[in-house]
């Protein structure tokens, strides 16, 4: 069955910070892969996606992903986080042509201080 | 209209209690989907519909009764809950029909307690 692996469940970071959150899943076929995000007391908004063509993909409010095949990889980076992005960060996968449903990973809780 | 509605924002309810929730999207969307959220966990599926017939039920306890009337509403019926079915429940939508190169757009929740 196709997993998603997140590997940090909590992560703290200093305004101005670098970040990356990792994203892997177990899947070996052809897949679309998403980054969403849930702000406190929000709803999941969409960060970025990648369906097909080049690797590195940029989404809303300065994030980017690359994904890497040959490392199941789909790690989330911003260069400069800010207050605002506190929030739930949820990698999803869902299978190629064929998937139906969004399989998520386990989320990462990111706090940023001032 | 860019998103995806749901009503009511809060529902309190007793474990005899029937109630509904409903979502709405104007987007065209082919599929809508019901999903199930605790607390600092992910979204877990509960229910796909795609061009308004039921595609997936992942294994959803018969209190939980969703239903399709149009391409643009979803409704989830509640019945004889438990203190455990207590969440947020998320609706989604999606353009193309459930399958493939779809992104899906999540409504704002509506957070369940059930007494």
């Amino acid at each position: 069955a196709q997993s998603v692996s997140q590997h940090n469940h909590h992560v703290i970071l200093s305004e101005a910070a670098s970040l990356e959150l990792g994203c892997n899943y177990s899947y070996g076929g052809t897949v679309n892969l998403f980054w969403y995000v849930q702000y406190p007391g929000q709803h999941l908004q969409l960060l970025l996606k990648y369906f097909s063509g080049d690797p590195l993909v940029k989404g809303i409010k300065g994030f980017e992903a690359e994904f890497i095949k040959s490392k199941f990889s789909f790690n989330l980076r911003k260069p400069s986080v800010q207050w605002s992005d506190t929030a739930e960060y949820f990698c999803a996968v869902n299978e190629g042509n064929s998937g139906y449903a969004l399989n998520f990973g386990k989320g990462t809780s990111l706090l940023v201080t001032p | 209209d860019t998103e995806v509605t749901q009503t009511p924002k809060h529902l309190v309810m007793g474990m005899t209690n029937k109630k509904s929730l409903k979502c709405e999207q104007h987007m065209g969307h082919r599929a809508m989907y019901w999903y199930k959220q605790k607390a600092k966990k992910p979204p877990e599926l509960m229910f796909v519909y795609s061009y308004e017939k039921l595609s997936i039920n992942e294994s959803v306890p018969s209190r939980f009764s969703p239903e399709c009337p149009n391409s643009s509403l979803l409704n989830l019926h509640l019945h004889a809950l438990q203190p455990e079915d207590s969440a947020l429940y998320l609706c989604a939508s999606s353009p193309q029909g459930a399958r493939g190169y779809n992104e899906q757009f999540f409504g704002p929740g509506t957070r369940l307690t059930v007494l």
